[in-house]
């Protein structure tokens, strides 16, 4: 099973600054790796496809990049609706697709 | 416009069967892969399950192998996620979803139901 780590845990970063995210993968994943953004009682968001490739409806400022085991995003004017909890999971190999075990980005 | 529809909340006592649902409208059911996610109460995700509908095709994460089932009706769009035995672990919000790629689970999933709390407690 390939693990994915996130860090850090938490994040907390002002409103209108940057705020950069990183997943590794304990083996290469290749360019197979989503983000996600869940907002307390919602359900996943995808935000990010291909490590790089934006969904539909997603704002600019949010950016993937990364290849094989080291991913980042990066939110590059925090808005208020930003605050949530951020999980990369790669879709390389299955059994089982993993996630990481979140980024919580709070506002300082 | 792509909808992922689930049954509504559940509570239930060890040992007791469950089964909830998934029922999509807007794309042709079975061109896409359909997949069972686990968020335990304040966890992550967690991959469960995922069903093919053009071929009956399930495929199970070792973890969730044997415990659970996935099924669907094609006659109705729907989805479904079944227990036999509940128990407290079972406790959690599961989530369908659909990846972006239809007849590819080797893709992120765009589309997600609301959720389904799932409480099983004696």
């Amino acid at each position: 099973e390939i693990v994915m780590t996130q860090s850090p845990a938490t994040l907390s970063v002002s409103p209108g600054e940057r705020a950069t995210l990183s997943c590794r993968a304990s083996q290469s994943v290749s360019s197979n790796l989503a983000w996600y953004q869940q907002k307390p009682g919602q359900a996943p968001r995808l935000l990010i496809y291909g490590a790089s490739t934006r969904a539909t409806g997603i704002p600019a400022r949010f950016s993937g990049r990364g290849s094989g085991t080291e991913f980042t995003l990066t939110i590059s004017s925090l808005q208020s609706e930003d605050f949530a909890v951020y999980y990369c999971q790669q879709y390389n190999n299955w059994p089982p697709y993993t996630f990481g075990q979140g980024t919580k980005l709070e506002i300082k | 416009e792509v909808q992922l529809v689930q049954s509504g909340a559940e509570v239930k006592k060890p040992g007791e069967s469950l089964r909830i649902s998934c029922k999509v409208s807007g794309y042709s059911f079975t061109s896409y892969w359909i997949g069972w996610v686990r968020q335990m109460p304040g966890k992550g995700l967690e991959w469960m399950a995922f069903f093919y509908p053009a071929d009956s095709e399930a495929k199970y994460s070792p973890s969730f192998q044997g415990q659970v089932t996935i099924s669907v009706d094609k006659s109705i769009s729907t989805a479904y996620l079944q227990w036999s035995s509940l128990k407290a672990s079972d406790t959690a919000m599961y989530y369908c979803a659909r990846p972006r790629s239809p007849g590819s689970r080797m893709s992120a999933f765009d589309y997600w139901g609301q959720g389904t709390l799932v409480t099983v407690s004696s």
